[in-house]
């Protein structure tokens, strides 16, 4: 099955500064690459996805890349804020799953002023 | 926003005690997952349902799982027989078509085995 790794599990920066988190992913039919963020106690949210026919997505501060040959993923966050403070998790999913989403282990992002 | 019911936000229950939690989906949603995060772990896909029968189940999902759509509008995931190790978020999640984008999820419960 599906094996999705993310790193770095935490990740500490100052207000203003970017966030890079990296995800790979082991199974090359996999198609589509969400990013959820997870507030403490809350549900995950969706904050953006790509799909496999395309390279790159930007939505305002975040965007998120994908490269299928080297099967791996990264969202990027610019000028953080507080508020970005939280736990994001990448997931890759495909039809020979069912779509079941497959989730990495998060990476907790903390955002300084 | 439509958004996903669950209740309850959170259970105790003993060990060996069966447990429900219910989930109501968005209505026009044909599709119906059970993902679990243990905590601060991550999330783990447990169960999809359509057509009321399971469609996809993962390893954790064994005999002490089931999940029914008793009715048109609830879902439920029951536990047999519960384990310190069950003890988790449970989160309901459902999709208006086959495919991994435009999930809904559900706020979540809280089982707690005690």
């Amino acid at each position: 099955g599906e094996n999705v790794e993310q790193h770095p599990s935490t990740l500490s920066v100052q207000e203003g500064d970017s966030a890079v988190i990296k995800c790979t992913y082991s199974d090359s039919a996999s198609n589509y690459f969400p990013w959820y963020k997870q507030e403490l106690g809350k549900r995950p949210q969706l904050i953006i996805d790509i799909r496999s026919n395309v390279g790159e997505k930007k939505d305002q501060r975040i965007a998120v890349t994908l490269n299928k040959t080297a099967k791996h993923f990264s969202l990027h966050i610019t000028e953080t804020q507080p508020e970005d403070s939280a736990v994001y998790f990448c997931a890759a999913s495909n039809s020979n799953s069912g779509y079941a989403l497959n989730f990495g282990k998060g990476t907790s992002l903390l955002v300084t002023p | 926003e439509p958004e996903v019911t669950q209740t309850p936000s959170h259970q105790v229950t003993q060990m060996g005690q069966e447990v429900i939690l219910r989930c109501v989906p968005i209505s026009n949603h044909l599709y119906f997952y059970w993902y679990r995060q243990i905590l601060g772990q991550k999330v783990e896909f447990l169960v999809s349902f359509y057509n009321n029968e399971i469609s996809e189940k993962s390893e954790i999902f064994d005999d002490q799982f089931s999940v029914e759509r008793p009715d048109g509008s609830n879902f439920t995931l029951k536990i047999r027989s519960t384990k310190l190790e069950d003890s988790a978020m449970y989160f309901c999640a459902s999709n208006e078509v086959l495919a991994g984008y435009g999930y809904t999820f559900g706020s979540g419960t809280r089982l707690t085995v005690v």
